[in-house]
């Protein structure tokens, strides 16, 4: 069965400490991967996608990085507006029920302090 | 402006009362899902759907229905609601290699 975890679930940094969020999954094929914030009470935003191992995507103070298990993204020199819940989610090969299916991990949350 | 349309955003309903949730995309995706978001346990596919009168299961179906009768809109229906579908509910659209967008949500209490 797919599996997407993602570790910590919850991130308390103050301003300027960098982190890193970890997505590991556990999937028959994988067709990509996304990284989504979730601010409170709203739809996801998209931040990044990943297709293969060694691909990285850099967007401001976030970078998102891939292996063939995991993923990463990091933060760097974080600002309170970078407090949301980071979701990771992953697109299965080789199923025939896989092309609109999108899992997703439970989501870290990220607090961001002055 | 691209966007993802779900109405009402807000619901409270009665046990065994059916309703529909509308959503709406301007983009002329291909696939549209449905998913719930519970604490905890993250965003769940409920349906979704690869064109127009092509609809599938996802990981938590029982209880709802959907269909896709046009590109633009993929209604979610609950027949007879009850407390435990109570949750913050989202529409997406995507293209079929591209990134999903997602609606505003709709957050259901059922009593």
């Amino acid at each position: 069965e797919d599996q997407v975890t993602q570790s910590p679930e919850a991130l308390r940094l103050q301003e300027g400490e960098s982190s890193s969020l970890n997505c590991s999954y556990t999937v028959s094929g994988l067709r990509g991967l996304f990284w989504y914030r979730q601010d409170p009470g709203k739809g996801p935003e998209f931040l990044f996608t990943l297709y293969s191992a060694g691909e990285e995507k850099e967007k401001e103070r976030l970078k998102a990085t891939l292996t063939k298990k995991e993923s990463f993204l990091h933060i760097t020199a974080p600002k309170p507006e970078d407090s949301a819940t980071y979701l990771c989610a992953v697109q299965v090969v080789g199923r025939t029920d896989s092309w609109g299916k999108l899992q997703f991990g439970a989501g870290t949350q990220v607090v961001v302090t002055p | 402006e691209a966007q993802v349309t779900q109405n009402p955003r807000y619901l409270i309903t009665v046990t065994g009362k059916k309703l529909t949730v509308t959503c709406s995309q301007n983009m002329n995706h291909e696939y549209m899902s449905w998913y719930r978001q519970d604490p905890g346990l993250g965003l769940r596919q409920i349906y979704y759907s690869m064109n127009v009168e092509v609809t599938d299961k996802g990981d938590v179906p029982e209880g709802y229905k959907v269909s896709r009768k046009e590109k633009r809109n993929f209604p979610l229906i609950l027949e007879s609601p009850s407390p435990n579908q109570t949750s913050l509910y989202f529409c997406a659209s995507r293209p079929d290699r591209g990134k999903a967008f997602f609606g505003q949500g709709t957050r259901l209490t059922v009593v």
